[in-house]
């Protein structure tokens, strides 16, 4: 059975800091990777979506790297500002699965002025 | 653009009544599904569908039922509602196939049950 982590749970940053969100799963059989925002009582909202022959998707300020091998993602964000401040999880199809999307449990990060 | 739309966004049940939270597109997606999320539980799979007429169970589908009749509309049917059953659902959908697209979720259903 397919279980995605996120490593730390809860962030807090400075403005104008560089991160990486983490994001781990233990069936390297995925189709593909995504990565959401969700603002509080929001929905999710699609940032970037990596196909399992693709090692990386950038759009602005975000940039996310798929190592399916390791079973590793990461989120990298750049420049950070308080708009920034939302919950973000990752998402796996795996293989064989009818395109059914196992979530991590989110980090919830946060941009202080 | 209208994506994925839920209703009612709030509701309030007792102990055994029903209701239907319903969910629809108009982006002609194929997969349509249902979600629920517990505070720092995630997102849980309760149902799915792959087209009209066709549906299946995901992780957590005791207590709903669903049915699929267009391209359109996938709602979720609650029967004699617990109190395990507050949470948030999310509907959401995507085109099948090439694993470019990705899932639009709606802005969803907050429900109570006391």
């Amino acid at each position: 059975k397919q279980e995605v982590t996120q490593i730390p749970a809860a962030l807090s940053v400075p403005e104008g800091e560089n991160l990486v969100l983490n994001c781990s799963f233990t069936d390297s059989a995925i189709y593909n990777l995504q990565w959401f925002r969700q603002d509080p009582g929001k929905g999710l909202t699609s940032l970037l979506l990596i196909q399992s022959s693709q090692r990386e998707q950038t759009s602005g300020r975000l940039n996310a790297s798929l190592d399916k091998s390791s079973g590793r993602s990461t989120l990298y964000i750049a420049a950070s500002q308080p708009g920034d401040s939302a919950t973000y999880l990752c998402a796996v199809i795996t293989t064989g699965t009818a395109s059914k999307l196992t979530f991590g449990t989110g980090t919830r990060l946060q941009v202080t002025l | 653009n209208a994506g994925v739309t839920q209703t009612p966004k709030f509701r309030i049940l007792k102990i055994g009544q029903s209701m239907t939270l319903q969910c629809t597109q108009d982006m002609n997606h194929n997969y349509m599904y249902w979600y629920r999320q517990d505070p720092g539980m995630g997102l849980k799979l309760i149902y799915y569908s792959v087209g009209a007429g066709i549906t299946d169970k995901g992780e957590v589908p005791n207590g709903y039922n669903v049915s699929r009749s267009t391209t359109e509309d996938f709602p979720l049917r609650l029967e004699l509602a617990a109190p395990s059953q507050t949470s948030v659902y999310f509907c959401a959908s995507r085109t099948p196939g090439t694993g470019k697209s990705p899932l639009h979720f709606g802005n969803g259903t907050r429900l109570t049950v006391t």
